[in-house]
């Protein structure tokens, strides 16, 4: 059972455009969520989080956007640049689990063109 | 600088074959994980240990043993018993008295067994 979902395998924007990065979860306890962004070879590195009391966080070129009602949560870069281009996870956590007890989407590999 | 070493970082075995893969980490974190990741899959919780001397199974502990002798050190072997051992294994740390801590990923393990 797939508790957090990411549908889109793949993304792929113009220099300077906007990359919309979407996940969706079902379990109700999540109540922190994470993106990672992962270079191949490499480990994933934290990029934002959201707590579930806020529906926004900004940090630099990115936004996170978080919909309870819809168990929905969006990745925004503004502008998109090359070396952004990577996987991207988000993750769970459900209220009351250990630290790193984490749930992981599929992930989504963004390409950003020149 | 502080961070998480894996290593090595490719490794081969032959099934039926124990194997013992290390993560080191020099950033004073009380806490230790161990995630899989396979194609197309997020990454799965195999264990983790929030202090020396304790740990937890994960989403996926069949087949593997961990143990947590230091602090900065948390050993995984994959067992005979691990059906599918073939993947990327990556280890993260966390600190302990901040529940939203993210967590910091070493580079990673790919282990193929054929």
């Amino acid at each position: 059972d797939q508790q957090v979902k990411q549908n889109s395998p793949s993304l792929s924007v113009q220099e300077g455009r906007i990359s919309i990065l979407n996940c969706d979860y079902t379990n109700s306890m999540f109540d922190y969520f994470l993106w990672y962004k992962k270079y191949p070879a490499e480990g994933p590195t934290f990029l934002i989080s959201i707590s579930s009391i806020k529906d926004k966080n900004e940090d630099g070129r990115f936004t996170v956007f978080l919909n309870k009602s819809a168990k929905h949560l969006s990745l925004h870069i503004v502008p998109s640049q090359p070396g952004d281009s990577a996987v991207y996870f988000c993750a769970a956590k459900a209220g009351g689990t250990s630290y790193g007890k984490l749930t992981f989407g599929q992930g989504t590999i963004l390409t950003v063109h020149p | 600088d502080g961070g998480i070493t894996q290593s090595p970082k490719y490794l081969f075995r032959k099934e039926g074959q124990n194997v013992t893969l290390s993560c080191e980490q020099n950033l004073n974190h009380d806490a230790m994980y161990w995630y899989r990741q396979d194609p197309g899959q997020g990454l799965r919780l195999i264990y983790y240990s929030q202090i020396v001397n304790d740990f937890q199974k994960g989403d996926i502990a069949e087949g593997y043993s961990v143990s947590r002798e230091k602090k900065e050190s948390f050993p995984l072997t994959v067992t005979s018993a691990q059906k599918n051992p073939t993947a990327f294994y990556l280890c993260a740390s966390s600190l302990q008295g901040s529940y939203n801590s993210p967590l910091h990923f070493g580079n990673g393990t790919r282990l193929t067994v054929t």
